[in-house]
């Protein structure tokens, strides 16, 4: 099948840095992505959505200016936290959508912001 | 709007008991997907089956079965003979069929914990 690879797993930064997540399809083009965040015990939520070569549509509640999302080729999604705190602490999953409603999700990234 | 319901917010068995995971979904479309997801304590999501609503044929895979009723808007799943391996979150989810990409949007989830 399809893999989606998601880098880095974890990442540990100091509260006020900009951390960078990349969502990669690696044997398919993917002209849409999704990014979701989960909270521990909690569901996936869904934060935006990755079109290639155009603005991100994000989901209400969800700042644009604090997640900012480019999808500049159609194998690439990055999700970049920017300015993190502590409460942006999550578990954040990419998933790139192949077409004929197939999509195939990354191994998720663990953020801790101390 | 569309919606998952997932009302087992947990479920603990012993090994080898039968376990039926329960998924109620709304949407106001005629033409969608279901899925069902693993998640093991790694974090990935694990696919398991996708069904669309034109097919209520139910569906096994090996211990997996799938229970697919368009009549009570339900996707319920269960697993025979479960074994410890099968522990893990797992998440019912919908997505409305549409001519590009369409979003899932993924119930609460049930953690399932096989106990030997």
């Amino acid at each position: 099948g399809a893999v989606v690879s998601q880098h880095p797993s974890r990442v540990i930064c100091k509260s006020g840095t900009s951390v960078k997540i990349e969502c990669r399809s690696l044997d398919f083009q993917a002209t849409t992505m999704f990014w979701y965040r989960q909270f521990p015990k909690q569901s996936l939520m869904l934060m935006a959505t990755s079109n290639e070569g155009s603005k991100a549509t994000y989901e209400q509640g969800v700042e644009k200016d604090k997640f900012l999302i480019n999808h500049a080729s159609l194998t690439l999604s990055t999700l970049t936290v920017t300015s993190a705190h502590p409460e942006d602490s999550s578990f954040y999953i990419c998933s790139a959508y192949q077409g004929y409603e197939k999509l195939f999700f990354g191994s998720g990234t663990q953020l801790s912001v101390l | 709007a569309q919606k998952v319901t997932q009302a087992q917010t947990e479920i603990s068995v012993v090994e080898k008991e039968d376990v039926t995971l329960d998924c109620v979904y709304e949407t106001r479309d005629t033409t969608y997907y279901l899925f069902w997801y693993k998640q093991p304590p790694s974090g990935e999501l694990v696919f398991l089956i996708r069904r669309n609503s034109f097919d209520e044929q139910n569906e096994i895979s090996g211990r997996y079965s799938w229970n697919f009723q368009k009549s009570t808007s339900s996707f319920n799943f269960t697993i025979t003979a479960s074994q410890v391996v099968d522990s893990a979150v797992y998440f019912c989810a919908l997505s409305e069929a549409g001519s590009s990409a369409s979003k899932i949007i993924f119930g609460s989830g049930t953690r399932l914990s096989i106990r030997p």
